[in-house]
């Protein structure tokens, strides 16, 4: 079974500085989704960013950036100019291509932006 | 568009009751999936749901069921609820399943806070 891990449970950032955010996977598949959701203290998941295996190109979105290395599994985020507003639970999580809709989660990392 | 609504949004049951959750996807939507998210365990997959059948389904035991309607809401039910089973349910909905969805976002209700006395 596929596995996500986050090994950073909280993280935090001054305001306007920037952060990185760890994910490792493992898994047998060569083509799969990874994604990043946001879930702020009001609850809802939101997609931060996602990306395709199959592409060599770091997905990017506006101050959202990943490094993907698939070779080494690994599939970080970067948020530049941290702003108040980014405070929240980041879940990094994959998805095969071939199972549908089911994600595997990591267990999230905390950050806190700083004013 | 209105977002994925789940209802009710909080509910407080007892141990050896039966719990019925409710979701309706965005419109359009025809994959509901079910998640279990709670502090030590995270986010763990239940189930999904895509044109009312069962697509998937995580390690949860038999107790966990559900069910999709063909407006595409979907319903999970807890049977002999034990205080273990108290979790925040999240769904999540996206147009499509299987590879075909390889494009689609899924997108994620409120949730709804299940407390077990």
């Amino acid at each position: 079974a596929q596995t996500v891990t986050q090994s950073q449970p909280e993280m935090s950032v001054q305001e306007a500085e920037t952060v990185t955010l760890s994910c490792t996977y493992d898994t047998s598949e060569s083509d799969y989704y990874l994604f990043w959701y946001k879930q702020p203290p009001s609850r809802q998941m939101i997609l931060v960013i996602r990306q395709e295996a199959y592409k060599q190109q770091n997905a990017t979105e506006n101050r959202f950036s990943v490094n993907f290395q698939k070779a080494a599994k690994s599939f970080s985020l970067k948020i530049s100019d941290s702003q108040l507003g980014d405070a929240a639970m980041y879940f990094c999580a994959y998805r095969s291509f071939n199972t549908g809709n089911q994600f595997y989660f990591g267990t999230g990392t905390s950050l806190t932006v700083i004013p | 568009k209105a977002g994925v609504t789940q209802t009710p949004r909080y509910l407080i049951k007892t141990r050896g009751q039966q719990v019925t959750l409710s979701c309706s996807p965005i419109s359009g939507h025809r994959s509901v999936s079910w998640y279990q998210q709670t502090p030590g365990q995270g986010l763990q997959f239940l189930f999904e749901y895509f044109s009312e059948t069962q697509r998937n389904k995580g390690n949860f035991p038999g107790r966990f069921s559900g069910r999709q309607f063909s407006n595409s809401r979907s319903e999970m039910n807890v049977s002999t609820l034990e205080l273990g089973d108290s979790a925040l349910y999240l769904c999540a909905s996206s147009l499509t399943s299987g590879r075909a969805a390889s494009t689609d976002t899924q997108y994620f209700g409120p949730g709804t806070r299940l407390t077990v006395l």
